[in-house]
């Protein structure tokens, strides 16, 4: 146990559908990343919140949006669902702003169908 | 665009031997490089970084190389276990705050 807790573990919809995704960071760590692994584009980094601001943002489509919250932990939104939104969504936490070899959650599998 | 990418995607190892997993990235100002290991169905795990004012850095059964001129990374398995049979990335951070560009991988797999 890596110490971030993903939910759900599998999620199946269809599309044009809305989910939420939820990441409770490891304890006390402040900095929540969002990447997304499908078999053709590897892990792409999605975005990054540190106490509850938004930092960076990588490849997030605008269907896509995050927040985190003052308890620390994080939600990834997807919305209008495609069929290409396949894939497994990891959250990764750290303690600060700057990475330190941050540590993943198991992720969430997303299907679209 | 830039990228980091392997130059094998697969590598299959006898038990007891080294293993040589190799990364080239592209950009230059890349100054923080990790190396991540993540088994089926779970997610990556940290196996080992490195700054780029290192050349070396050693951990247990593990150590990574990195060559600035040719920006090229590798890890070193020491004394390979079946259990290190996993797909391995390695990452960049380019000074972009946070942002970690990951490769496609290489499958390692140990041979009893």
């Amino acid at each position: 146990d890596s110490g971030v807790t993903q939910t759900p573990k599998h999620l199946i919809t269809a599309t044009g559908q809305r989910v939420t995704l939820r990441c409770s960071p490891r304890s006390g760590d402040l900095s929540v990343y969002w990447y997304q692994q499908s078999l053709d584009q590897g892990l792409q980094f999605l975005i990054h919140y540190y106490n509850g601001e938004e930092r960076a943002k990588g490849n997030i489509l605008e269907r896509f949006s995050a927040q985190q919250f003052p308890d620390l932990h994080s939600e990834l939104n997807l919305s209008s669902l495609e069929l290409g939104d396949s894939a497994l969504y990891f959250c990764a936490s750290s303690v600060g702003g700057f990475v330190d070899g941050y540590t993943f959650g198991s992720g969430t599998r997303l299907t679209v169908v | 665009g830039e990228s980091v990418g392997l130059h094998l995607p697969t590598l299959s190892v006898q038990e007891g031997d080294n293993s040589i997993i190799n990364c080239a990235y592209s950009n230059s100002a890349s100054d923080y490089f990790i190396w991540y290991k993540q088994e089926s169905g779970k997610g990556p795990q940290f196996i080992i970084d490195i700054r780029s004012n290192m050349d070396k850095r050693q951990g247990q059964r593990v150590t990574v190389l990195l060559n600035k001129t040719v920006k090229h990374l590798s890890l070193q398995i020491a004394a390979t276990q079946p259990g290190d049979s996993a797909v391995y990335f390695c990452a960049e951070n380019k000074g972009r705050g946070n942002q970690f560009y990951f490769g496609t991988g290489t499958s390692l797999t140990v041979i009893p």
